[in-house]
């Protein structure tokens, strides 16, 4: 099964700065089959990012996602008040699929 | 319009078997996985399982695998997780969500949610 570890567990940001979110895999990829999530309360998870960088439909391009391998980021380059929420990250090339363990992006 | 719609929410006693749905809409039902995943009281997202609904193959997690049943009725565009014997550990919010069968996909449609509570 690949473990995929998400850090840092919680970060407190103010609106406007960058951000970078990171997700480390137990082995490496052959296929970038790496997405990422955003949860609020409340809600299921919305999709962000597909296939390591790749956005999803109707989401804003100050998303942005990269990596390789073991080791996959997402940036969001300036935070918008709808942004704290907490972020995961899942693999879905390999079964069984997996999830990070999330990180929380919280108002400073 | 594509809808994942989920049964509502559930109160069980230990012991007691559950059958939950989601109902998909708005797409070729049989072009796409439907996926369970379980999210306990203010933890993360757990994968537990998928189904193609055009032939029932399964995939289980091996954390949930023998503990519950995924299975589809396609005629109806339906999908369901089942218990035989609930435990209080199983309470938690549980989403179901599409991927496409043709290609490794990530889900891009979740379910609204059904929330199990298991108390005696």
């Amino acid at each position: 099964e690949i473990v995929l570890t998400q850090s840092p567990g919680t970060l407190s940001l103010s609106p406007g700065e960058r951000v970078t979110l990171s997700c480390r895999a137990s082995q490496s990829f052959t296929s970038n089959f790496l997405a990422w999530f955003q949860q609020k309360p409340g809600l299921p998870p919305r999709l962000l990012i597909y296939g390591a960088s790749r956005r999803a439909t109707d989401i804003p391009d100050r998303f942005s996602g990269s990596g390789s391998g073991t080791d996959f980021t997402l940036t969001i380059s300036r935070l918008e008040p709808e942004d704290f929420a907490v972020y995961y990250c899942h693999q879905y090339g390999i079964s069984p699929l997996t999830f990070g363990g999330g990180t929380k992006v919280e108002i400073k | 319009e594509v809808q994942l719609v989920q049964s509502g929410a559930e109160v069980k006693k230990p012991g007691e078997s559950l059958k939950i749905s989601c109902k998909g809409s708005g797409y070729s039902f049989t072009s796409y996985w439907i996926t369970w995943v379980r999210q306990m009281p203010g933890k993360g997202l757990e994968w537990m399982g998928n189904i193609d609904p055009s032939d029932s193959y399964k995939n289980y997690s091996p954390s949930f695998q023998g503990h519950v049943t995924i299975s589809t009725d396609k005629s109806i565009t339906t999908a369901y997780l089942q218990w035989t014997s609930l435990k209080t550990s199983d309470t938690a919010m549980y989403y179901c969500a599409r991927h496409l069968v043709a290609v490794p996909t990530a889900p891009d449609y979740w379910g609204q949610g059904t929330l199990v509570t298991v108390s005696s």
